[in-house]
């Protein structure tokens, strides 16, 4: 199975600062067909279930703030939220879907300083 | 709008069984695989099975093979996990999800799970 590691394992960040968080993948989830990472980032409010972000590593979701970002390619993946709400409290996960069984990383919790 | 609601958790007793529900509106049931995704309370996501659109095809963690079926009622718009053989550590809330392009891109609120005596 392909592990998913992510760092840190919570930050906490002021209002309207930047957050950034790591994906390091122990297989490449780069695509030789089509040049695309499979690499997803999902964001879970607390009491809620998952919301997709961000696909193909850096493509929003339809509806997501352009606030958040992402970023890398084969191994190493960044999610980037450019300057930190409070509704973005959460964590976050990212997931690859270029193996089965589909993998999470262990999910960072953002909190506001 | 997508809708997706879990029904079917609940306690049981180590070695019992449950068969959880997801029945599914506001979109083209048939059209999707779908999956089950369970979480620990408090901790991480962790896939356990899918299934393709006819229900031909199914995949399963390695934890839950042979204890877990997975499958579907495209006339009822139903998903379904069926858990045998439940062990303490499959309790967690279970999520239905369906699988967008390219990846899960909607979730059910979940059923809880408690296998405990």
């Amino acid at each position: 199975d392909i592990v998913m590691t992510q760092s840190p394992d919570s930050l906490a960040v002021s209002l309207g600062e930047r957050a950034t968080i790591n994906c390091k993948s122990s297989q490449s989830v780069l695509s030789n067909s089509n040049n695309n990472n499979y690499l997803a980032w999902y964001q879970q409010r607390p009491g809620q279930p998952p919301k997709l972000l961000l696909y193909w590593a850096s493509t929003r979701e339809s509806g997501v703030p352009d606030r958040f970002s992402g970023s890398g390619s084969g191994t190493d993946f960044t999610l980037t939220i450019s300057s930190l709400q409070a509704e973005d409290v959460a964590v976050y996960y990212c997931q690859q879907y270029h193996t089965s069984p589909w993998t999470f990383g262990q999910g960072t919790k953002v909190e506001v300083k | 709008e997508v809708h997706l609601v879990e029904s079917g958790g609940g306690l049981v007793q180590p070695g019992g069984s449950l068969r959880l529900s997801c029945a599914a509106s506001g979109f083209t049931f048939s059209s999707y695989w779908m999956h089950w995704v369970r979480q620990v309370p408090g901790k991480g996501l962790v896939w356990v099975s899918h299934i393709n659109t006819v229900g031909s095809t199914t995949t399963y963690a390695d934890s839950v093979k042979g204890r877990f079926t997975i499958s579907r009622d495209n006339t009822k718009n139903t998903l379904f996990l069926e858990m045998n053989s439940l062990r303490p550590e499959d309790t967690a809330l279970y999520y239905c999800a369906r699988e967008g392009m390219p990846t899960i891109d909607s979730w059910g609120q979940g059923t809880l799970v408690t296998v405990s005596s």
